[in-house]
């Protein structure tokens, strides 16, 4: 398997534009992770989705964010309009109930300027 | 309180020595716990992972739970320079039909310096 895929691994946009990153999880997964990761804050969970359903998205951090599932091997987290203080890597992960290991996708590096 | 709070680092040891980093965790439901491994401009990568009170030790590196405590370490023992990094610790619950099935969360992080 090729793991978890995230595109595009680098983003640099300007401030208020529409952002959309996307995750391809492990085959056969059925839970789907968005984390955020900065040096203040560390890596924090921003939703998570348990057989393409949306289950825990207090981390979200405003409106402007959203996340979707439309099946089992696809997920996008938008950010509409982004702002400078988005800048952070974007990671994915994925792992299935009876192993419950998450295994992490390359992250995407998302610049707001 | 954060859910998940490691040692506040960086943490610098010597080669050859043991290095220890240490977590502990809010949520007395946590079932699951587990030490990542992040190098600098990589993703996490699992090193380790625990579900039962006591010591788990796989080569170099050994994990310790002690529930009651709500506290969860690892120990690297002959610590490397390659060893330099970043450790994660997560934990996870995993009580069937409760709303944080399945959510994994993450402390801060130790960024582990292993000097010649």
């Amino acid at each position: 398997d090729a793991g978890v895929i995230q595109s595009p691994r680098h983003e640099v946009t300007e401030m208020g534009q529409e952002v959309t990153l996307r995750c391809k999880p492990i085959s056969g997964h059925d839970y789907l992770f968005w984390y955020r990761q900065t040096m203040m804050r560390g890596l924090e969970l921003l939703i998570y989705f348990n057989n393409n359903v949306p289950i825990d998205d207090s981390g979200m951090p405003e409106d402007r964010f959203s996340a979707k599932m439309p099946n089992a091997s696809f997920s996008t987290l938008k950010i509409q309009p982004s702002e400078p203080r988005d800048s952070a890597v974007y990671f994915c992960a994925s792992s299935i109930r009876q192993v419950t290991e998450a295994f992490f996708g390359q992250g995407t590096r998302l610049t707001v300027v | 309180q954060k859910e998940v709070e490691q040692n506040s680092g960086p943490l610098s040891v010597p080669e050859g020595a043991i290095a220890s980093l240490n977590c502990t965790y809010s949520d007395r439901g946590s079932q699951s716990f587990f030490w990542y491994r992040q190098y600098s401009g990589k993703s996490p990568e699992l090193i380790m992972f625990i579900y039962s009170n006591g010591d788990k030790e796989d080569g170099r590196f050994t994990a310790q739970l002690n529930k009651a405590s709500q506290y969860v370490s690892l120990l690297i023992r002959d610590s490397q320079p390659s060893d330099s990094a970043t450790y994660l610790c997560a934990v996870r619950p995993d009580s069937a039909g409760g709303t944080s099935y399945g959510k994994l969360t993450f402390g801060q992080g130790t960024i582990l310096t292993v000097h010649p």
